[in-house]
């Protein structure tokens, strides 16, 4: 039972160049969540899934698409990367929105150059 | 506007003392209040979640108290071991139809041997 893993771990990109993000999750939960975590600041949601075909934006989902085509999977892209991309993204899942614990990947450190 | 600010910003402390940290926050309405522990270059893990009624969760030496009149709610460790060195996060649930969570920036402790 690995709970969530992210790949890659870490990547370097460029101003304009895309790349995916990929969460995987093996608890079979429902929920699932992208998060970027900066420096001094607190964790903010960029986009959320329901299940298995939903999105929803969140906090800050501008720069950012997502896709859920299955339910272990959570895909976060970046079609035209920015500095201000930069960033450490985490994935979470959890089997409700409310009261359930959300359980957190290792994330992925992403550098803009 | 809804915040979450915790205090102090970091901590230092020697192995075997006890230390409490704070959370104060402006959410409203309020769904639930939650501590999460993140070692450096990792995912958030849940500590406690507690909902208006409860005003006190435990979890082995971390103890969460909260009072929901004056929104502010505490965690205290208790006998602290060097594994306890890591940023503590305070989350705010707002229960409303989007369910918002309201992070903290953290409080970043260091245990001293």
């Amino acid at each position: 039972n690995a709970g969530v893993t992210q790949t890659p771990k870490f990547r370097v990109l460029k101003t304009g160049q895309s790349m995916t993000l990929l969460c995987a999750q093996d608890m079979n939960h429902e929920y699932m969540y992208w998060y970027r975590q900066d420096p001094g600041m607190g964790l903010r949601l960029i986009h959320y899934s329901v299940g298995e075909g939903t999105t929803a934006k969140g906090e800050v989902p501008d720069g950012y698409n997502v896709s859920r085509l299955k339910k272990q999977n959570f895909l976060l892209g970046l079609e035209s990367a920015a500095p201000s991309q930069t960033s450490v993204y985490f994935c979470a899942s959890s089997s409700d929105r409310e009261e359930e614990t959300q359980y957190f990947g290792p994330g992925t450190r992403l550098l803009v150059l | 506007k809804n915040q979450v600010e915790q205090s102090p910003q970091s901590l230092i402390i020697l192995e075997g003392k006890n230390c409490t940290l704070q959370c104060n926050y402006t959410v409203s309405p309020f769904s639930n209040l939650r501590w999460y522990k993140q070692d450096t270059g990792r995912g958030p893990v849940s500590l406690t979640i507690m909902t208006f009624s409860e005003n006190t969760k435990s979890n082995g030496r971390y103890t969460a108290t909260l009072d929901a009149d004056t929104k502010q709610s505490s965690l205290h460790i208790t006998a602290s071991q060097l594994s306890d060195s890591a940023s503590y996060i305070c989350v705010v649930s707002r229960m409303d139809s989007n369910y918002q969570l309201i992070w903290g920036a953290g409080t970043k402790l260091i245990i001293k041997p």
